[in-house]
Parts: C-alpha cells; structure tokens; sequence
C-alpha cells in the first residue's frame, strides 16, 4: 500500500483565495512525523511545515496550516490568501518512529498548485 | 549560516561513465540523505549517512551506486556506468542528528545522460 497518497490532480485557485491540498498517509508507527515541502519550478525543495503525531494542536506557519486528522490519516495542506508565488509543486511527506536514528522521509507523488491572478 | 551545498548542478553523462555528486551539508550537520526524483514523480530514498557511516542504504540500487560520507570533506553519491534510466535530479538533505526532525535540502543536481 502506498505510504503516501496525493491523488488530486492540478490544482487551480484565484489569487488571495485559499486552498487546501490533500494528502492522506499509512502507518502502524504510533509515532510518525507528517511534512509539506513546496518544489517551485527552479526544483529546490522548501520545507513549510510539519506535524508531529504525539501534537495536540494542527501546525500553523505564517499563512501555511495543516489540517491534522489522526482517525482519518489525513494531514490536508491550507494555504490562506494565495499569492502568485505560490504556483509550484507541493509534497507531502512522512517520518516513521521517532526523529533520531532513522529519519527518512516517504514522499507522495504531489500536487501542482496554480495561482490565478 | 550557508546551506545545503550540492555541486554539480547540472551533469551531463554519456552512456557507461561515471558520475560523481557531491553534498555538503550546513554547518555543524552529521546526518546526510540522499533522495533521487524521476521525472514527474516525487522524492525517494536512497541512502542515510553518518561521517563514516552509512546508516541506511535501503533505498540504493544493488549495482553501480555507491555513497561515502567521508571524516573531512563533502558526501559522495558515485554511479558507475550510468544508463539513461539515471537521469533524474538527486537531492541531498541533512539534519543535526537525533531528536531533529527537519531536513534540510540542498538545491539538487540534474543528471541527464545522453
């Protein structure tokens, strides 16, 4: 089964609109980190945020926030108030055990985000 | 503070060479990964390492691909007599090391082989 799982297929949202990505993750790990990195088209990868399984509240970073389900297995990315910046490439990743002696992550197969003016 | 260093940017190899991708990490980072991106697709693992060691190699193909992180110097992912499914861009990430959860990437290298 796949670990991660991003099935929509590109995404389109006006300018200052907001918009949430999905992304839905498997484990029998009851410790697990959840990340959303943005890949824009010059291909470098930046890390805009990340969810802890153990946190109590969903992670928020500037306009970036995660809608973490736990039952569901879902960590959906929000973006608030879109820009044109954000048109890019969005990954959704994941962390099985503990950050420490292992930590390599499983990437989904991602979501093109295009903003319209 | 620099960032992930990863040189060169942009490889081009014929069928059957050699190819040599190099990573530093940031200041003060022991832990390097090595993830591959086919076109279209997303990042997948290939090798964890510690300075001298290597944790994880999981993810490595069993033949042509090998990966060093040496005591002094930057991390090595060497693929021996590349074949044009090789093309792909190659990241390399590093994190401080236990009880740090974040990687942080470097800019990637783009193999192309012709």
């Amino acid at each position: 089964a796949q670990k991660i799982t991003q099935t929509q297929p590109g995404m389109f949202v006006q300018e200052k609109e907001a918009v949430t990505l999905d992304c839905t993750y498997d484990t029998s790990d009851p410790s697990y980190g959840l990340f959303w990195y943005k890949q824009p088209s010059s291909g470098e990868m930046i890390f805009l945020i990340y969810q802890g399984s153990y946190d109590q509240q969903n992670a928020t970073e500037g306009r970036y926030s995660l809608n973490f389900q736990k039952a569901r297995k879902s960590a959906n990315l929000v973006i608030s108030a879109s820009q044109l910046g954000d048109s890019a490439m969005y990954f959704c990743a994941m962390r099985e055990g503990f950050a420490g002696a292992n930590s390599k992550l499983t990437f989904g197969k991602g979501i093109t985000l295009s903003v319209r003016p | 503070n620099a960032g992930v260093m990863q040189n060169p940017r942009h490889l081009v190899r014929r069928r059957g060479q050699e190819a040599r991708l190099r990573c530093s990490p940031m200041k003060g980072h022991s832990h390097v990964y090595w993830y591959r991106q086919l076109p279209e697709e997303g990042l997948k693992f290939m090798v964890y390492l510690q300075k001298e060691n290597i944790i994880d190699e999981s993810g490595m193909p069993k033949e042509r691909f090998s990966a060093e992180f040496p005591k002094e110097g930057p991390s090595i992912l060497r693929i021996q007599q590349v074949v044009r499914g090789d093309s792909a861009a190659y990241f390399c990430a590093s994190s401080p090391g236990l009880g740090f959860y974040e990687q942080y990437f470097g800019p990637g290298t783009r193999l192309t082989v012709t």
